[in-house]
């Protein structure tokens, strides 16, 4: 079946830092691949997403690549902000539209 | 993109009552999904429910907990039956699943049994 594995938490970085979060994933076909993001209190918002491989998909400052090659999709962006401090959840849409998350990666970024 | 309304956004319950979650979509949609968060953990899919049509559930998720009804294209319950504290999750609906789109979630339903 399908599976997300990604980074295990928790991230803490300074305001301004690089972020990467790690994201790889088991799937049969071609599946779609998102990033949700979780702020404190409220419900998962669409970061990001890509369709295809070599796909970008890009949002507020944040990146992440479809590589079908080393089947990942790495979340980055080049300067955090406190108001990034939130849950990041890599997912995958595979043939039958259901989705598989990842396990969360919090990330608190300090001023 | 449409937007969920989901309701009540949080509750406290006895064991061994019922609650029931209500979505409401400002627009049609065929396919809606149910999601609960367990504290510190990722989302898990519970069911699939389609219009006119029972609702799919997935491995581990039976009807009788967790009774689905989707009685037209924009409205959806989900109810948690005979509650333990093992139930105390947040609880999502999903819209989307498109050829190309992404999902969008409802705000959730933060529920605690005591």
């Amino acid at each position: 079946g399908n599976s997300v594995t990604q980074m295990e938490g928790p991230v803490t970085l300074s305001e301004e830092a690089f972020l990467t979060i790690n994201c790889t994933y088991t799937a049969t076909g071609y599946p779609s691949l998102f990033w949700y993001v979780q702020y404190p209190g409220e419900g998962l918002q669409l970061l990001l997403k890509a369709t295809k491989a070599d796909d970008k998909g890009s949002n507020k400052g944040f990146e992440a690549t479809y590589r079908k090659e080393t089947t990942s999709f790495h979340l980055e962006k080049g300067s955090v902000q406190v108001s990034d401090s939130a849950v990041y959840f890599c997912a995958l849409r595979g043939s039958n539209y259901k989705l598989t998350f990842g396990k969360g990666t919090l990330l608190t970024v300090n001023p | 993109s449409a937007v969920i309304s989901q309701k009540p956004s949080r509750d406290i319950c006895q064991r061994g009552t019922s609650l029931t979650i209500q979505c409401q979509v400002d627009s049609q949609v065929t396919m809606m999904f149910w999601y609960r968060q367990q504290p510190g953990q990722s989302l898990t899919l519970i069911a699939t429910a389609n219009q006119g049509s029972e609702a799919t559930y997935e491995s581990g998720f039976v009807i009788d907990k967790f009774p689905i009804s989707r009685p037209n294209l924009t409205f959806s319950t989900l109810t948690v039956s005979n509650m333990s504290p093992e139930d105390s999750s947040i609880y999502l609906c999903s819209i989307g699943g498109g050829p190309l789109g992404g999902y969008t979630f409802g705000s959730g339903t933060r529920l605690t049994v005591v």
